[in-house]
Parts: structure tokens; C-alpha cells; sequence
């Protein structure tokens, strides 16, 4: 199976801030990565799919890129609304893997 | 609207059952991959299960294979996941999802508001 290191775990971070959240394959993905946001109890939303596609409704300010075994999450200026838990996820093979998750607070 | 509701949650004693249905509204429902992810209380998520449109096709997690039956029935436009044999590291928040799939990509773009599931004697 493929694993997937996301990091930082957790981070603190002010409204304006630029923040970057990275997930690492153990092995080529291609760009079969996934970004979402999850607020506290509420469901994941979608943010980036194939690694650097916007969602629809999604603000411009988020951002996803890499490839192979790299990948980021961008936040450009951070709003109040963006303090969540972020979570990357990929698909290999018959495997649906998430990382373990982002938790960016103030 | 495009929406999922879950339903069928609750607390049931280890080695039992129970059965969860996620009732689909506001899109095709037959021309979609539909997914069950759970999430333990304070974790991460977990995929569990995988759906192909016309029921032909399944996928599980290894913890859940043998115990978990992913179904749908799409004349009702309901997805269902019967859990058999329950252990308490299956207690958490089951979210149906739709999966867009292509050839270039993967992902859930529609999530239910999950049901709770507590496996407790």
C-alpha cells in the first residue's frame, strides 16, 4: 500500500498569514491527489482534485500543486473562515488513502 | 439541491449489526462511484468502501472485508452499507460521499452529514 506523510501536523498561523501544507506518496501517484477541508463537526468539503484543479466555489486563494510523490496546499492569505483541518488523499490502484491530517489554527 | 442524508446510525453491542442507508437526491445518482468514509472520534478519515455504478464492481478497506457489504439500489436512489460483526474500533461518523471520477482524477465532490455509529456493550 501507498502511504501518505502530510505535514506539518498542526499549525498556528494569523488571519493575512501564507500558509503550506504538504503530502508525500511513498510512491508516484501521478497527480491522483486530493485536497479537502474539514471544519468541526461538519463533513469534508473538496477543495483541489487532481492535485492542482479548483473546485468549483472554492476561492482563488487556495492552490494545490506537485506531482509524483510531492504535493502542496496553498493558502494564500488566510481568512477566519480557513482555520480547519486539511486533508490530503490519493488513489492508487483499488486504494483510497488520506493523510493524517492538517489542523491550522490561530 | 445536490444531497446525501445518512441515516441508520446508533449504538449497538460488539458482534452485532446494523445497516446504513444514505438516500441521494438532485443528481443522476445510477451515472456515479458512491464511497463510505468513516471517522473515529478525534481521527483522521478512512475510506471503507467503494461502489461502482451499476453495483458490478466493490472495493473495501482490509479491516472491514468479510464484516462490511457496500450496496446500492438505484431505482431509490440509495446507497447502503450493512455491518456485520461490529468491533469497537468500527465507533465513529460514516459519511456517504460521490466520487467524480475520469480518467484524470478521483475525488468526493458531494459528502453526507455523516451518521454516528458507536459499537459499546
Amino acid at each position: 500500500d501507498i502511504q501518505m506523510t502530510q505535514s506539518p501536523s498542526s499549525l498556528s498561523a494569523s488571519v493575512g498569514d501564507r500558509v503550506t501544507i504538504t503530502c508525500r506518496a511513498s510512491q508516484s501517484i501521478s497527480r491522483y491527489l486530493n485536497w479537502y477541508q474539514q471544519k468541526p463537526g461538519k463533513a469534508p468539503n473538496l477543495l483541489i482534485y487532481a492535485a492542482s484543479s479548483l473546485q468549483s466555489g472554492v476561492p482563488s486563494r487556495f492552490s494545490g500543486s506537485g506531482s509524483g510523490t510531492d504535493f502542496t496546499l496553498t493558502i494564500s492569505s488566510l481568512q477566519p473562515e480557513d482555520f480547519a483541518t486539511y486533508y490530503c488523499q490519493h488513489k492508487y490502484s483499488t486504494s483510497w488513502t488520506f493523510g493524517q491530517g492538517t489542523k491550522v489554527e490561530i | 439541491e445536490v444531497q446525501l442524508v445518512e441515516s441508520g446510525g446508533g449504538l449497538v453491542q460488539p458482534g452485532g449489526s446494523l445497516r446504513l442507508s444514505c438516500a441521494a437526491s438532485g443528481f443522476i445518482f445510477s451515472s456515479y462511484w458512491m464511497r463510505w468514509v468513516r471517522q473515529a472520534p478525534g481521527k483522521g478519515l478512512e475510506w471503507v468502501a467503494n461502489i461502482k455504478q451499476d453495483g458490478s464492481e466493490k472495493y473495501y478497506v482490509d479491516s472491514v472485508k468479510g464484516r462490511f457489504t457496500i450496496s446500492r439500489d438505484n431505482a431509490k436512489n440509495s446507497l447502503y452499507l450493512q455491518m456485520n460483526t461490529l468491533r469497537a474500533e468500527d465507533t465513529a461518523v460514516y459519511y456517504c460521499a460521490r466520487a467524480a471520477v475520469t480518467t484524470y482524477y478521483d475525488a468526493l465532490d458531494i459528502w453526507g452529514q455523516g451518521t454516528m455509529v458507536t459499537v459499546s456493550s
